[in-house]
């Protein structure tokens, strides 16, 4: 089955830097891609994704790329603020099973 | 749209009884995935139903099973529950059409302890 890992667990910015997560998913057959956001006590919430036909999607502050070649994909945040300190999880999805990777938890420092 | 309803939120059960926990996804989504959530395990796939058919499944024991009804609500039951398995359920809800990745939105969970 699809094994997914994330790297770093942990990762503590400046507010104003820019903050990177990367994934690396094993089963080429993945053709979708997304990110989600959870903060602490709530649900985890889709930020934004990526489907195995497109290298790079930006919404505003934040942007994902997508190697298939490589098998991975990144989540970039720029200009980050206190209110982007989440744990942050990749998942890869064929037809209806998302795998998870393990997450990130990002702290913004102000 | 409602979004993707849980209950109960919280529950607390002793070790060996059964749990049964409830999902109705997103009106018009026929998939709907179950994990759980540990800290420092991330999110554990448990299973996923489509059209009433477990389609999917993650490597849990056979005292964690499911099951979907024709309205696409879903339940999770946990049966001779253990101390480890105090944890967040979260169930997630999606078109689940094959073919094509879709979106898929998360509950707010169920939080169940054992003690």
């Amino acid at each position: 089955g699809e094994n997914v890992e994330q790297h770093p667990s942990t990762l503590s910015v400046q507010e104003g830097d820019s903050a990177v997560i990367k994934c690396t998913y094993s089963d080429s057959a993945s053709n979708y891609f997304p990110w989600y956001k959870q903060e602490l006590g709530k649900r985890p919430q889709l930020i934004i994704d990526i489907r195995s036909n497109v290298g790079e999607k930006k919404d505003q502050r934040i942007a994902v790329t997508l190697n298939k070649t490589a098998k991975h994909f990144s989540l970039h945040i720029t200009e980050t603020q206190p209110e982007d300190s989440a744990v942050y999880f990749c998942a890869a999805s064929l037809v209806g099973q998302f795998y998870f990777g393990t997450g990130t938890s990002l702290t913004v420092i102000p | 749209k409602a979004g993707v309803t849980q209950t109960p939120r919280y529950l607390i059960k002793t070790r060996g009884q059964q749990v049964t926990l409830s999902c109705s996804p997103i009106s018009g989504h026929r998939s709907v995935s179950w994990y759980q959530q540990t800290p420092g395990q991330g999110l554990q796939f448990l299973f996923e139903y489509f059209s009433e058919t477990q389609r999917n499944k993650g490597n849990f024991p056979g005292r964690f099973s499911g099951r979907q009804f024709s309205n696409s609500r879903s339940e999770m039951n946990v049966s001779t529950l253990e101390l480890g398995d105090s944890a967040l359920y979260l169930c997630a809800s999606s078109s689940g059409l094959r073919g094509q990745g879709t979106e898929a939105f998360f509950g707010q969970g169920t939080r169940l302890t054992v003690v």
